[in-house]
């Protein structure tokens, strides 16, 4: 079965120093890997994803994820954090199981902008 | 109007009742997902459906059984409720594996 590991489970940060928060995931032969964020009280939204090509992926609010096949991770980078950050992020893969792709979810890390 | 609509948003319901969440897309997805998220445990798979006539079990479907009425439509039952189906319950949906899924909004059942 496919799993995904987010190493911390809260991340606290001072306001404009960087950040990174750690995904690994179990090996498959092809994966699409994604990174949500949820704001309090709200749904999950999409950050960002990695599909195949770069294995640098960016989003339009500064974050960006390495895909590194050979250990098998997917950390989420930021160089200045905003207030407006502070939420829970999720690491996800979209992995074949059992003939069928399934979408599973790490445990999540609660990210603590600190003004 | 949201792509991806929950109802009811809140419920509170008494142990061994009988209780459905309500889960509609206007995404034309064919793949729609129920997870539950707990503190501490993230959103873990309750039931999938990539079509109309397929169900499949996620890591934790004991306890609850789906519908799936239309393409549009996926619903959760909980037959005989219990406190440990405390939770946030969200529906997904996706159009292919390698795409954004879709969340709603969530529903917030207490089980009291």
């Amino acid at each position: 079965a496919q799993s995904v590991t987010q190493l911390d489970s809260q991340v606290p940060v001072f306001e404009e120093a960087p950040v990174e928060l750690r995904c690994n995931y179990s090996s498959s032969v092809s994966v699409y890997l994604f990174w949500y964020v949820q704001y309090p009280n709200q749904g999950l939204q999409l950050l960002l994803k990695y599909l195949s090509g770069s294995t640098l992926v960016e989003s339009i609010n500064g974050f960006e994820a390495e895909f590194n096949k050979s250990q098998t991770s997917f950390h989420l980078r930021k160089p200045s954090v905003h207030i407006s950050d502070t939420a829970e992020y999720f690491c996800a893969v979209s992995d074949i199981v059992a003939g069928s792709y399934q979408l599973t979810f790490g445990k999540g890390t609660k990210l603590s902008v600190i003004p | 109007d949201a792509d991806v609509t929950q109802t009811p948003r809140n419920r509170i319901t008494k142990t061994g009742k009988r209780i459905m969440l309500e889960c509609s897309q206007t995404k034309g997805h064919d793949r729609m997902y129920w997870y539950r998220q707990d503190p501490g445990l993230g959103l873990r798979l309750i039931y999938y459906s990539f079509d109309v006539k397929d169900i499949n079990k996620g890591e934790i479907s004991d306890g609850y059984s789906v519908s799936r009425q239309a393409q549009a439509k996926f619903s959760l039952s909980l037959e005989s409720a219990i406190p440990n189906q405390t939770a946030l319950y969200f529906c997904a949906t996706q159009g292919q594996p390698n795409t954004e899924a879709f969340f709603g909004q969530g529903t917030r059942l207490t089980v009291v």
